[in-house]
């Protein structure tokens, strides 16, 4: 069954630094996401992208963040410079279409631990 | 606006019992309503999904209620099972920005006691 694969698992930063999120969404899907979860709180949306643009972002991905698709089948999510409260887990999901009953699929997460 | 409100924050259900975890929403234009279940350590799952123009939606022990005028929707499982222990989100998205964003409820917590 088809997934998607999100590397690495657990990433450990020092504030301030970049880091790079990295996600293989399946490979028929066109449109892609990045959620986070901070710890015992609701999943929530950060940005979604299709046509190699971003279609829409919330008011957390601010100018700290940013995405691409560098080769066509990556996805990624980069923060440029690394707050203490970038400690989350963010999840890379993809779908086939933006389309209202077009399931979702969620990757296992990227657990980011800014010390 | 975009919040999607749930309860209860937690559920201990006796296994055989029925787990009910209730979800309000604000926004009129959601038109997709999908729960996901989530395991520890991993990603969550599509569970079940329902658009307004329905009740009602069930699939196998998991059924989903959906009252459109008070912007209310709830998920049931019957004969809950150890097995359903997991962390449930209830969602709304509004499909008229084709973006397939998704608002999640804060998640419920259900533990099925054998």
């Amino acid at each position: 069954e088809p997934e998607v694969t999100q590397t690495p698992s657990h990433q450990v930063t020092q504030m301030g630094q970049e880091v790079i999120l990295r996600c293989v969404p399946i490979s028929n899907h066109l449109y892609f996401y990045w959620y986070r979860q901070i710890l015992g709180q609701k999943v929530e949306f950060l940005v979604s992208f299709y046509n190699n643009e971003i279609s829409e972002k919330s008011e957390i991905f601010d100018d700290q963040f940013s995405v691409e698709r560098p080769d066509g089948s990556n996805f990624t999510l980069k923060i440029r410079s690394t707050k203490l409260e970038d400690s989350a887990m963010y999840f890379c999901a993809s779908s086939r279409t933006g389309h209202m009953n077009t399931e979702a699929f969620f990757g296992q997460g990227t657990r980011l631990t800014v010390v | 606006q975009q919040q999607v409100k749930q309860s209860p924050q937690s559920l201990i259900v006796q296994k055989g019992g029925i787990s009910i975890i209730n979800c309000a929403y604000e926004n009129t234009a959601f038109d997709y309503f999908p729960w996901y279940q989530q395991f520890p350590g991993k990603g969550p799952a599509l569970l079940i999904a329902i658009r307004p123009d329905v009740s009602e939606k069930k699939e196998g022990r998991f059924t989903i209620s959906f009252n459109k005028s008070a912007k209310q929707f709830s998920l049931h499982i019957m004969d809950s099972q150890p097995g359903d222990s997991a962390t449930y989100f209830c969602a709304g998205s509004d499909g008229s920005g084709n973006t397939g964003k998704l608002i999640f409820g804060q998640g419920t917590t259900l533990q099925v006691k054998p």
